[in-house]
C-alpha cells in the first residue's frame, strides 16, 4: 500500500517558469513533509519541509504548500534552471515513529 | 562537517551468499535509517536506530537485519541474497528527534547475480 504518492513520473519545464511537483498521501496522521532532489549516482538532497501545523513554507525558490484536508502537498520552483533537473522525491512522516515514507519521485527536466 | 560515508560504492555478489555495509554518520548524528531503492519503487524504508536501538523497521524478511554501534555508525546485514535483493541501498542520519531533516549518503549499489 503505498502511502505516498506521486502520480507523475516525469515533468519537462522551460527554463525561468514555474515547476510544480504534486504529491499525494493517504495517511491521515503524517505530521511532517520533505521534499529531496536527487541526481544519478548520488544520495537524496534535502530542500524543504513543512510541518502540518503550516500550510506554506518558502525557501528562496522553493515553496511548499501543504493541503490537509485534500492531503496533498506540492513544490514549487520559480524560477527553473536547468540545474534543478533531476528526480524529486516527497516524504512524509508521523511524529514518534521515526520512519519516512517516501514516494516513488517526479523526474524534472528544464530546458534551456 | 563531513557528510554521510557509507562503504563500499558498488558491490557484486552471487545468490545465497550475505553482505554487510556500512554507513558512518555525519559527527553528532545518532539516528541512522537504511532505505533500498530499485527503480519504479522510490526508496523503501529498511529500518532506523537510534543510540544502538532499533526504533522502527520496515517491512522486510528478517534476511534484512541491522545494528548500530556506540560510536552511532551503522552496519546493514542481508543474508542468503535473492536476485530481487539488487538494488541501491542509502543510508541517511539526522539529529534523531522528531521533524528532523535525514542527509543521505550516496548509497552502495549491489548487484547479485
Amino acid at each position: 500500500d503505498q502511502q505516498v504518492k506521486q502520480n507523475s513520473p516525469s515533468l519537462s519545464v522551460q527554463e525561468g517558469r514555474i515547476s510544480i511537483l504534486n504529491c499525494d498521501y493517504t495517511n491521515s496522521m503524517f505530521d511532517y513533509f520533505l521534499w529531496y532532489k536527487k541526481y544519478p549516482a548520488e544520495g537524496p538532497t534535502f530542500l524543504i519541509s513543512i510541518s502540518s501545523i503550516k500550510d506554506k513554507n518558502e525557501d528562496g525558490r522553493f515553496t511548499v504548500f501543504l493541503n490537509k484536508s485534500a492531503k496533498h502537498l506540492s513544490l514549487h520552483i520559480v524560477p527553473s534552471q536547468p540545474g534543478d533537473s533531476a528526480v524529486y522525491f516527497c516524504a512524509a512522516s508521523e511524529g514518534g515513529t521515526y520512519k519516512y515514507i517516501f514516494g516513488t519521485g517526479t523526474r524534472l527536466k528544464v530546458l534551456a | 562537517k563531513a557528510g554521510v560515508t557509507q562503504t563500499p560504492r558498488y558491490l557484486i555478489k552471487t545468490r545465497g551468499q550475505q553482505v554487510t555495509l556500512s554507513c558512518s554518520p555525519i559527527s553528532g548524528h545518532r539516528s541512522v535509517s537504511w532505505y533500498q531503492q530499485t527503480p519504479g519503487q522510490g526508496l523503501q524504508f529498511l529500518f532506523e536506530y537510534f543510540s544502538e536501538t532499533q526504533r522502527n523497521k520496515g517491512n522486510f524478511p528478517g534476511r534484512f537485519s541491522g545494528r548500530q554501534f556506540s560510536n552511532s555508525r551503522s552496519e546493514m546485514n542481508v543474508s542468503t541474497l535473492e536476485l530481487g535483493d539488487s538494488a541501491l541501498y542509502l543510508c541517511a542520519s539526522s539529529l534523531g528527534g522528531d521533524y528532523n531533516e535525514q542527509f543521505f549518503g550516496p548509497g552502495t549499489r549491489l548487484t547479485v547475480l
